[in-house]
């Protein structure tokens, strides 16, 4: 366990569905982060938060919707997915002004069908 | 843009042998990051390099940055089954928050 916990572990999802991956840590952490990880492409930043505010929204689609209602949890809601969209989920934390890196959690496999 | 490049993509060593992973990164930063993910699961934090010249080791692996060169390398000594994962780097942009641009990763098979 590495102080950064993401639920679901595995989901599975059809085009039309609608649901969300939950971040949460407790580690004291004042940004945190999406990425994607697919077979095909490196870790993709896709969303921060630094304090509580979206600082990063890389080109994003609107299908995917971050939420961050306080420093120790982040959200990503989805809806309307396409197969493309099936890669493992990774939340990350950090300290901002201590450079020591991220802590990540566990991860979300998402599938689309 | 920031780009980072990581060379090999898929490294095959035997045990025992000597090894190394480079990272290349095209903008100038003096933050570099390397982990360690195994198949399924999530990334590990191995070194924190801040300055030019930082050079870390823990066990068999050693890491160094130099920042002029805006290159770091992850040397693999006396290798071990344990060591195959994949490893990744990451420079730090920092824009409003750390954010860390990853290289490729490079998958490393050690062989009995």
């Amino acid at each position: 366990e590495t102080g950064v916990t993401q639920t679901p572990r595995h989901l599975v999802m059809g085009m039309t569905n609608k649901k969300s991956l939950k971040c949460e840590q407790h580690l004291g952490h004042n940004a945190m982060y999406w990425y994607k990880q697919s077979a095909k492409k490196p870790l993709e930043l896709m969303f921060v938060y630094s304090l509580e505010e979206r600082v990063e929204n890389n080109s994003v689609p609107s299908r995917f919707s971050p939420e961050c209602p306080n420093s120790s949890h982040l959200f990503l809601h989805l809806h309307t997915l396409q197969p493309e969209d099936s890669a493992l989920y990774l939340c990350a934390s950090s300290l901002l002004g201590h450079f020591s890196g991220y802590t990540f959690g566990s991860g979300t496999r998402l599938t689309v069908v | 843009e920031l780009k980072v490049e990581q060379n090999p993509l898929f490294l095959s060593m035997q045990e025992g042998k000597n090894y190394t992973i480079y990272c290349n990164y095209s903008t100038t930063s003096d933050r570099l990051y390397w982990y360690r993910q195994d198949p399924g699961k999530s990334l590990e934090s191995l070194f924190v390099l801040l300055s030019n010249g930082a050079v870390k080791q823990e066990g068999r692996l050693m890491a160094s940055l130099d920042t002029k060169a805006r290159l770091s390398t992850l040397h693999i000594t006396a290798a071990v089954h344990d060591l195959s994962a994949t490893y990744f780097c990451a420079v730090d942009m920092f824009e409003g928050a750390q954010k860390l641009v990853f290289g490729q990763g490079t998958r490393l098979t050690i062989n009995p």
